[in-house]
C-alpha cells in the first residue's frame, strides 16, 4: 500500500525559533498534500493544502506567514512553523490523496509532535 | 462548506458487545465516507469506507451503512475486543478534501 512518512516524529524547540517538518510520499507521487493540526482529544483540523509547484491554499484563520509550506517536488512537502510559541505545540499530520475513480483516499503520515517551550 | 456531526463523543462497552457510532453530513454533493481509527499518538488509519452509490458495506466485524436521503452514515463494530479501544473519526468528502467529525473515543472493557 501507499506509504507517507514524516520527519521528525517529535521535536522540542524554544519559543521564537523555527521548526521544519517534512512529509514524503514514499512510493507514489503526490501533486497535492494536506497539513493538519490536532490538539489533544480533538479532531484533525485542516491547516492548508500544499500544491506541487504553486502556492499553498490556507484555511481560514491559519496564518500563511507563520506556517510556511513548500511543495518543491512530487514526493515532498514541508511545513515550517516560524517564530514558534507554546500555543503552537500540537500534533501535526500530513496526508496525501490517491484518486480512485471520483473519490480520493487519504494516506496519512505518522505525525510530528511539536512541543514549544 | 461541509459540516460533519459525530455522536457519541465517548462510548464505553463491554468486550463482546456491539458498538455503533453515527455521523451526519450537510453537503448533498459528498460522495465518499471513510472511517478512521486513531490510537494515541499515531496516525489515523482507514478501517472502512463507503461510496455514495452503496448503502452498506461490511468487512468482518466492521460494517458501515449510508442513508443518502437522510444524510447520515454509521459505523457498526460487532464482538468488540479490547484492542478496538481507540478514537474513531468519520469523514465526508465531495472532492479530495475530507471533513472530519469530532471523533468518538471507544473504550472496550475486558
Amino acid at each position: 500500500g501507499a506509504v507517507v512518512s514524516q520527519h521528525p516524529s517529535w521535536v522540542i524547540c524554544k519559543s521564537g525559533t523555527s521548526v521544519k517538518i517534512e512529509c514524503r510520499s514514499l512510493d507514489f507521487q503526490a501533486t497535492t498534500m494536506f497539513w493538519y493540526r490536532q490538539f489533544p482529544k480533538q479532531s484533525l483540523m485542516l491547516m492548508a493544502t500544499s500544491n506541487e509547484g504553486s502556492k499553498a491554499t490556507y484555511e481560514q484563520g491559519v496564518e500563511k506567514d507563520k506556517f510556511l509550506i513548500n511543495h518543491a517536488s512530487l514526493t515532498l512537502s514541508t511545513l515550517t512553523v516560524t517564530s514558534a510559541h507554546p500555543e503552537d505545540s500540537s500534533f501535526y499530520i500530513c496526508s496525501a490523496p490517491i484518486s480512485s475513480g471520483r473519490v480520493a483516499e487519504q494516506y496519512f503520515g505518522p505525525g510530528t509532535r511539536l512541543t514549544v517551550t | 462548506g461541509e459540516n460533519v456531526e459525530q455522536h457519541p463523543s465517548t462510548l464505553s462497552v463491554q468486550e463482546g458487545d456491539s458498538a455503533v457510532i453515527k455521523c451526519t453530513y450537510s453537503d448533498s454533493a459528498s460522495n465518499y465516507f471513510p472511517w478512521y481509527k486513531q490510537e494515541l499518538g499515531k496516525r489515523p488509519q482507514l478501517i472502512i469506507d463507503i461510496r455514495s452509490n452503496v448503502g452498506e458495506k461490511k468487512d468482518q466485524r466492521i460494517a458501515v451503512t449510508l442513508n443518502k436521503t437522510a444524510k447520515h452514515f454509521s459505523l457498526h463494530i460487532t464482538e468488540t475486543q479490547p484492542e478496538d479501544s481507540a478514537v474513531y473519526f468519520c469523514a465526508a468528502s465531495s472532492s479530495y478534501i475530507p471533513t472530519f467529525g469530532r471523533g468518538t473515543s471507544l473504550i472496550v472493557h475486558p
